[in-house]
């Protein structure tokens, strides 16, 4: 059974990098779209962007023009793990962050499997 | 932009609920549906707008096709008592809709 689990800190400091990890275990990590996704409070659900492991298309990533150049998604095969960096955080940042995986090999179809999230507060 | 309404809905065990979601341009069928209770992951309960998936119970049931579509809850159970949302992944970037808490009246 495929599990997500994300990981990181939960407590940024503004102007500040934000790392998020995830671990994927219990399936493959080959042939797959993988994407991060946002909920800042009172607000719906947000795509961040993805990184693709699917034949050849792996190592390709996409992030959300809302970032403004500032995020980037990188993987790392052998560990089964790929993580978001956020440059520069602002208070809008602030959100529930969850790591998913694409159901089929493109990033246009459904997230079937979600981590249980990751709370990210930006404060000083 | 995909539009979902209502935000809330307050119903009753047994009741009969539906969340709609619209979607500014059309997006086919590329529309799936998803269920998320406090401390867990979200769950996908039925993709390709109608699609129901795997474990997922026959009460919940989907439809529309291009800008319209519908989640409908039949015979409301406890732990239906949730947030869902909608997802549309035909047009990138992908988007989702806002939310519908289902709450007890």
């Amino acid at each position: 059974q495929l599990v997500l689990q994300e990981s990181g800190p939960g407590l940024v400091k503004p102007s500040e990098t934000l790392s998020l990890k995830c671990s994927v275990s219990g399936d493959s990590f080959n042939g797959h779209f993988w994407s991060w996704i946002r909920q800042a409070p009172g607000k719906g659900p947000e795509w961040v962007g993805y990184v693709s492991t699917a034949g050849g298309a792996t190592g390709r990533t996409q992030l959300n023009s809302i970032l403004g150049g500032r995020g980037s998604i990188t993987m790392d095969m052998s560990r089964g793990q790929f993580s978001l960096q956020l440059l520069s955080v602002t208070a809008a940042d602030a959100a529930l962050y969850y790591c998913a995986r694409h159901a089929a090999g493109t990033n246009h179809s459904p997230l079937d499997t979600w981590g249980q999230g990751i709370w990210v507060t930006v404060a000083s | 932009q995909m539009t979902q309404s209502p935000s809330t809905v307050s119903a009753s065990v047994g009741d009969r609920v539906t969340i709609t979601c619209r979607a500014s341009q059309s997006v086919a069928h590329s529309l799936s549906w998803y269920q998320r209770s406090p401390g867990k992951a979200p769950r996908l309960l039925i993709s390709q707008a109608s699609n129901l998936q795997s474990g997922v119970p026959s009460r919940f049931s989907g439809s529309g096709f291009g800008t319209e579509f519908t989640l409908t809850i039949s015979d409301l159970q406890p732990e239906d008592f949730a947030t869902y949302f909608c997802l549309q992944s035909y047009i990138f970037s992908i988007t989702f809709g806002g939310g519908t808490m289902v709450d007890i009246k």
